[in-house]
């Protein structure tokens, strides 16, 4: 159950499209399409942004959206806004019931 | 409207034990997979446990099999987490979850505010 590995950091300006990454083995992001996505803004709980790799929970933007291709999990956000300046951490079954999170990345809207 | 509500959180010294509750209102918490997620301070996410929704399966972190055990008490609505032998890398928020559908695809969809536990002499 070793954490999924994202980027530390990433940043762009209003506007920009960026990527973050989320790689994991064949034990878990390789095996499932059970890749979730959270936000999360500084002394709130996380949320929900994409689930099953690129489906969206009600009431989010299309601005999110999420692919996986083999053992790497990416969760793309077009048309940056202020507001999207956050922590984002991928989440994916590892077989077994049991779940592994990435360690977060730290969004800059420059 | 769902709910969850965390509480239970406090300081222990290492080796000692707390009981967290999570109450749930606006569902019937045996209908959905529930899950305990906890986050050290300033650190990332971390799943501890899983609730499945008949009750027939309970699943958890390496890093705390065998010291914690969930469980849930259908006529409270209430979901809890045993923690015994406590020790200082325990030390988080712990996030009571449940699952955005009737199934532990949908992701965790609905959070509680967050109960903080301190290990510590």
């Amino acid at each position: 159950q070793s954490a999924l590995t994202q980027p530390a950091s990433v940043s762009g300006s209003p506007g920009q499209s960026i990527t973050i990454s989320c790689t994991g083995t064949s034990s878990d992001v390789g095996s499932y399409n059970l890749v979730s996505w959270y936000q999360q803004h500084p002394g709130k709980a996380p949320k929900l942004i994409i689930y099953e790799v690129s489906k969206w929970p009600s009431g989010i933007s299309n601005r999110f959206s999420g692919s996986k291709s083999g053992n790497t999990a990416s969760l793309t956000i077009s048309g940056l806004q202020a507001e999207d300046e956050a922590d984002y951490y991928c989440c994916s079954g590892a077989g077994s019931g049991t779940w592994v999170f990435g360690g977060g990345t730290k969004l800059t809207v420059l | 409207e769902v709910q969850l509500v965390e509480s239970g959180g406090g300081l222990v010294q290492p080796g000692g034990s707390l009981r967290l509750s999570c109450a749930a209102s606006g569902f019937t918490l045996n209908t959905y997979w529930m899950h305990w997620v906890r986050q050290a301070p300033g650190k990332g996410l971390v799943w501890v446990s899983r609730f499945n929704s008949d009750g027939s399966s309970t699943t958890y972190a390496d890093s705390v099999k065998g010291r914690f055990t969930i469980s849930r008490d259908n006529a409270k609505n209430t979901l809890y987490l045993q923690m015994n032998n406590l020790r200082a890398e325990d030390t988080a928020v712990y996030y009571c979850v449940r699952t955005q559908n009737y199934n532990d695809r949908s992701g965790f969809y609905h959070w509680g505010q967050g109960t903080l536990v301190t290990v510590s002499s």
